[in-house]
């Protein structure tokens, strides 16, 4: 059972221009949220993150958006560069369960220069 | 500050074989995860730590998988006997908080190859 869903596998977006991931979920006891950035051989890092309290997150050049009910986010990512090619993956949590976190399928972005 | 590390980065056995993949989380870290994530799939919980006791391991496929974490530090993750669909990188993750509020540092992962 999936319980967050990242339905884009991929994306190409010119440089400069704004990259927009979705990601849906289905466990409305869920209530943080990360996006975690992937380069292939490496283990994913942190890149940004929403609690259920606020809607918009905001760090540098990404923007982590939320829509709870839609049971949805998106990051964004202004101006996307080169270096933004990578696999993206949502996550999320809930307080009640001991930090235990679920992972989306992933989205791999291509910046094309 | 060191991150998460594991070894081996590779490894290749045949099915019916024994592997084990060994990590060391941020110093101080509390919890520890291990994840399986198998092509072109998100990460899976297999199984997570708090210190040295088990907080859940509901997704862990018990007749093969083992794993433990003697001491609250180091952990190790053990299959025997391996099948061919345990082909997946084996990521390690470490995290400071109890709470939902901390995010998960990963180690660079352990490739396990079943022929």
């Amino acid at each position: 059972d999936q319980q967050v869903k990242q339905n884009s596998p991929s994306l190409s977006v010119q440089e400069g221009r704004i990259s927009i991931l979705n990601c849906d979920y289905t466990n409305s006891m869920f209530d943080y949220f990360l996006w975690y950035k992937k380069y292939p051989a490496e283990g994913p890092t942190f890149l940004i993150s929403i609690s259920s309290i606020k809607d918009k997150n905001e760090d540098g050049r990404f923007t982590v958006f939320l829509n709870k009910s839609a049971k949805h986010l998106s990051l964004h990512i202004v101006p996307s560069q080169p270096g933004d090619s990578a696999v993206y993956f949502c996550a999320a949590s809930t307080s009640n369960t001991g930090n235990q976190f679920y992972f989306g399928t992933g989205t791999s972005l291509t910046v094309i220069p | 500050e060191a991150g998460v590390a594991q070894s081996p980065r590779y490894k290749i056995i045949e099915k019916r074989q024994s592997v084990a993949f060994w990590c060391n989380p941020i110093s101080g870290h509390a919890t520890l995860y291990w994840y399986q994530q198998i092509l072109g799939q998100g990460p899976k919980l297999l199984i997570q730590f708090q210190n040295n006791g088990v907080v859940d391991d509901s997704q862990l496929p018990k007749d093969r998988f083992s794993a433990e974490r003697l001491k609250g530090v180091d952990s190790t993750l053990k299959i025997q006997p391996a099948k061919l669909e345990d082909s997946a990188v084996y990521l390690c993750a470490s995290s400071a908080r109890g709470a939902n509020t901390g995010e998960l540092f990963f180690g660079e992962g352990s490739r396990l190859t079943v022929l």
